[in-house]
């Protein structure tokens, strides 16, 4: 099992603005979840990259997986107050019988109107 | 609707007082978890279940149970909780290899 940091830890923007965070391991990913959590709910699962260099979009959210396998982005243009909630990236690792996820800390991320 | 019930929702007890939280789920999934998440240590998995009768240990199991009698039932027995397992408390599941573990809506825990 690996550690994931991820950064920052907060981040406290105006609606409007644009943000970047990110998800950074010592070892490669076997593949890489990114959730959003909201007060008072569970983490709702955004988009999961595999392939290095992999770039994906979701709407105003642009999702990067480093070359390396070994770092993660999530950017994110425009922010809007509906965007805010906890971000978490999460490992797959997904082998035989096996099947895990480890997450990291999250970014509390909050648009203010 | 494709979901995961937890049952209660918020749980207020006492040190020592035998409780179970109940987690089912309606997609057939084949592997199911539960996590505790807190403040500055994010999702900790605690137990997990590859399928019917096949359950190990995640990254902090003491003091936690589970069994796996039906596929759609995982619950979580906490023998005599005490107040370091005060938390917020996830079920989720998922296919086996799936691309999605699917959350339950989280317990609020309270041990006093």
């Amino acid at each position: 099992t690996q550690l994931l940091e991820q950064s920052p830890q907060f981040l406290s923007i105006q609606e409007g603005e644009n943000l970047t965070v990110y998800c950074n391991s010592s070892s490669v990913f076997s593949s890489l979840q990114w959730y959003r959590q909201e007060p008072g709910e569970g983490p709702v699962l955004l988009v999961t990259v595999v392939t290095g260099g992999e770039v994906k979009k979701l709407k105003r959210l642009t999702f990067q997986f480093g070359d390396a396998r070994k770092d993660s982005s999530l950017h994110i243009t425009a922010a809007q107050p509906g965007d805010t909630g906890l971000y978490l990236c999460a490992e797959v690792y997904s082998g035989g019988s096996n099947y895990k996820l480890t997450f990291g800390k999250g970014t509390l991320l909050t648009v203010n109107p | 609707e494709a979901q995961v019930t937890q049952n209660p929702r918020y749980l207020i007890t006492v040190t020592g007082k035998k409780l179970t939280v109940t987690c089912s789920q309606n997609m057939n999934h084949e592997y199911m978890s539960w996590y505790r998440q807190d403040p500055g240590l994010g999702l900790r998995q605690i137990y997990y279940s590859m399928n019917v009768e096949v359950t190990d240990k995640g990254d902090v199991p003491e003091g936690y149970k589970v069994s796996r009698k039906e596929k759609r039932n995982f619950p979580l027995i906490l023998e005599s909780p005490s107040p370091n397992q005060t938390s917020l408390y996830f079920c989720a599941s998922s296919s086996i290899g799936g691309n999605e573990q699917y959350f339950g809506p989280g317990t609020r825990l309270t041990v006093t």
